[in-house]
């Protein structure tokens, strides 16, 4: 059974960064992209970042381009995303979905808040 | 950027009647493989999306089969037979042939 759990959500400040984590389990990792998913409170689902399966490629959406960083592990089988230069706008649950848009599997997401 | 505009945004359903949610895209979803990258996701109050239907008319595995995906090019249909109570969330159209990835606004189905 494919599981997705991701952690490293909470509350940071304005301008502050944080690093999200998603472990995944039941399926060959490292043959598979990943992504980022947002949802802001209330909004729809907006795709940030994808990685492939070996890491060698990495892809990130114009609105976050060169504040957020997507990585992997395929040793741990978890995929991160280290996000910084934080904003209000960034508020949202963070999904990890299997695939690089595919999105056949998502965790059940992880609240970043950013407020002072 | 693929904008991808599903209308209606909000649709009351009575229990045991059909559902029909549109989503149209702003470019041709043909890839150059000839498949066609159009995805659905079902949200329920609460909860992770879930896929319910890929490449236009492809169930996932465990999913309804009073749900059904159509469509071809720009325009695209997710029918729902028989609504359920379960069924209720919102519903999202969902891009993957052209870079980057791109959803629609959502539609929330709810029971009249």
């Amino acid at each position: 059974e494919v599981q997705l759990l991701e952690s490293g959500g909470g509350l940071v400040q304005p301008g502050g960064y944080l690093r999200l984590s998603c472990a995944a389990s039941g399926f060959r990792f490292s043959s598979y992209a990943m992504s980022w998913v947002r949802q802001a409170p209330g909004k729809g689902l907006e795709w940030v970042s994808s990685i492939s399966g070996t890491g060698g490629s990495t892809y990130y959406a114009d609105s976050v381009k060169g504040r957020l960083t997507i990585s992997r592990d395929n040793s741990k089988n978890t995929v991160y995303l280290q996000l910084s230069s934080l904003g209000a706008d960034d508020t949202a649950v963070y999904y990890c979905a299997k695939g690089r848009a595919d999105f056949d599997y998502w965790g059940q997401g992880t609240l970043l808040t950013v407020s002072s | 950027d693929v904008v991808m505009t599903q209308s209606p945004l909000s649709l009351p359903v009575t229990l045991g009647q059909p559902a029909s949610i549109s989503c149209r895209s702003t470019q041709s979803l043909v890839y150059r493989d000839g498949d066609t990258y159009l995805n659905w996701f079902q949200q329920r109050p609460g909860q992770s999306p879930r896929r319910l239907i890929y490449k236009v008319s492809n169930r996932d595995s465990g999913v309804p089969d009073r749900f059904s995906g159509s469509g071809s090019g720009t325009d695209f249909t997710l029918k729902i037979s028989r609504v359920e109570a379960e069924d209720v969330g919102v519903y999202y159209c969902m891009q993957g042939t052209h870079w980057p990835p791109t959803f629609g606004q959502g539609t929330k189905v709810e029971i009249k």
